[in-house]
Order: C-alpha cells, then structure tokens, then sequence
C-alpha cells in the first residue's frame, strides 16, 4: 500500500496570514495516462469531508482561488494564500492512483 | 445537485450484522463508481470498500475483506455495505463517496459495535 505522510501535524494561523501543509508519498503518484493522483480534503467541525483539490492542482467546483495545490512525484505542498475563520478544520492529502485509497494522518488548521 | 445520503448505522454487538445503505441522487448513478470511507471516533478517513459502476471490480480494505460486502442497485439509485462479524474497531461514521476520485460525500452514519 502507499503511504502518505502529512507534515505539520497540527497549526495555528493568524486570519489574512498564508499557510502551507506538506504531504509526502512512498511512491511517485505520477500514472502512466499523465496524470498525477494526488487530492487534498477538508473536513470542518461537525462535517463530512469535502475536496479541494485533485490532481494535484485543480480546484474542485465551488473552492476559492485562495486554496492551492502543487507538487510532483511523492512531494506534495497545500497552501492557503489568505487564511479566513472559515478554513478552520482538518486537512487530509490522499493519493488516487491505487486502491487501497490512503491518507495523510490529517493537519488540525486553528485560526487564531 | 448531488446528494448522497446514508442510513442504516445503529448499536450492534460484536459478532453481529448490519447493512448500510446510500441513496443517490442529482447525478447519473449508474455512470459512477462509489466507494465507502470510515472515520472511528476521533480518528483519520480510513477507506474501507469500492464498487465500479457496472459492478464487475470490487475492492476491500484488508482490514474488511472477507467480512463487509459492498453491492448497488443502479435502478435505485442506490449503494449498499451489507457488514458482518462486526468487531469494537468497526466502530465509526461510515460515508459513501461518489467516484474514484471521492468528489462528492454523503453526511455519514454512525455504527457502534458494543455489548
């Protein structure tokens, strides 16, 4: 199975401040088709987990421009240009190139 | 709009069963494959199962397999996770997750195995 390792582990982020949580890989998440299967989630208070980005990248429907994703191989970076009281959560990266699906053990975002 | 909605959690003892289900709706079901996901109380999202659209591949989650079968009805719109010989680890929210890619998620149900 690939494993996926989030670092920090937990954050405190002044409002208007940027932020940035790293995810690393086992194994490069680049597939054969091009594409790099690489997703970032955020899972506020009391409910379900909703994506932000996949591949890499690209923002799912509906996320702000403040939210971006990059990275290559097994070296991933979320960050969050402008941070608002609304980001508060847990962030998880997950990789989508294999079944079993794994994650990052999750980043606890506080705004202070 | 997509809406995914899961029912069927409850109080089980060990050693019991249980059958999940997910009703799908403001997409083509039976155009996508679904997956479910599990968080135990306090903990990460563990994947657990994944059913493609035409239910020819399954997968399971070692810490599943042999025990929960996922199956749907796409007539019905619906997903299922029919769970036996539950055990006290089983216990967590369960969510159904639209897609290889997990874009969309349901507002989970609760199963608590203990005596």
């Amino acid at each position: 199975d690939i494993v996926v390792t989030q670092t920090p582990l937990s954050l405190s982020v002044t409002p208007g401040q940027p932020a940035s949580i790293s995810c690393k890989s086992s194994q490069s998440l680049l597939d054969s088709d091009g594409r790099t299967y690489l997703s970032w989630f955020l899972q506020k208070p009391g409910q379900s987990p909703q994506l932000l980005i996949y591949e890499v990248s690209s923002r799912f429907s509906g996320v702000p421009d403040r939210f971006s994703g990059s990275g290559s191989g097994t070296d991933f970076t979320l960050k969050i240009s402008r941070v608002e009281a609304d980001d508060v959560g847990v962030y998880y990266c997950m990789q989508s190139l294999h079944y079993p699906r794994t994650f990052g053990q999750g980043t606890k975002v506080e705004v202070k | 709009e997509v809406q995914l909605v899961e029912s069927g959690g409850g109080l089980v003892q060990p050693g019991g069963s249980l059958r999940l289900s997910c009703a799908a709706s403001g997409f083509t079901f039976s155009n996508y494959h679904m997956n479910w996901l599990r968080q135990a109380p306090g903990k990460g999202l563990e994947w657990v199962s994944y059913i493609s659209s035409d239910t020819s591949t399954t997968y399971y989650a070692d810490s599943v397999k042999g025990r929960f079968t996922v199956s749907r009805d796409n007539a019905k719109n619906s997903l299922f996770l029919q769970m036996s010989s539950l055990r006290g680890e089983d216990t967590a929210v369960y969510y159904c997750a639209q897609s290889g890619g997990l874009g969309y998620w349901g507002q989970g149900t609760l199963v608590t195995v203990s005596s």
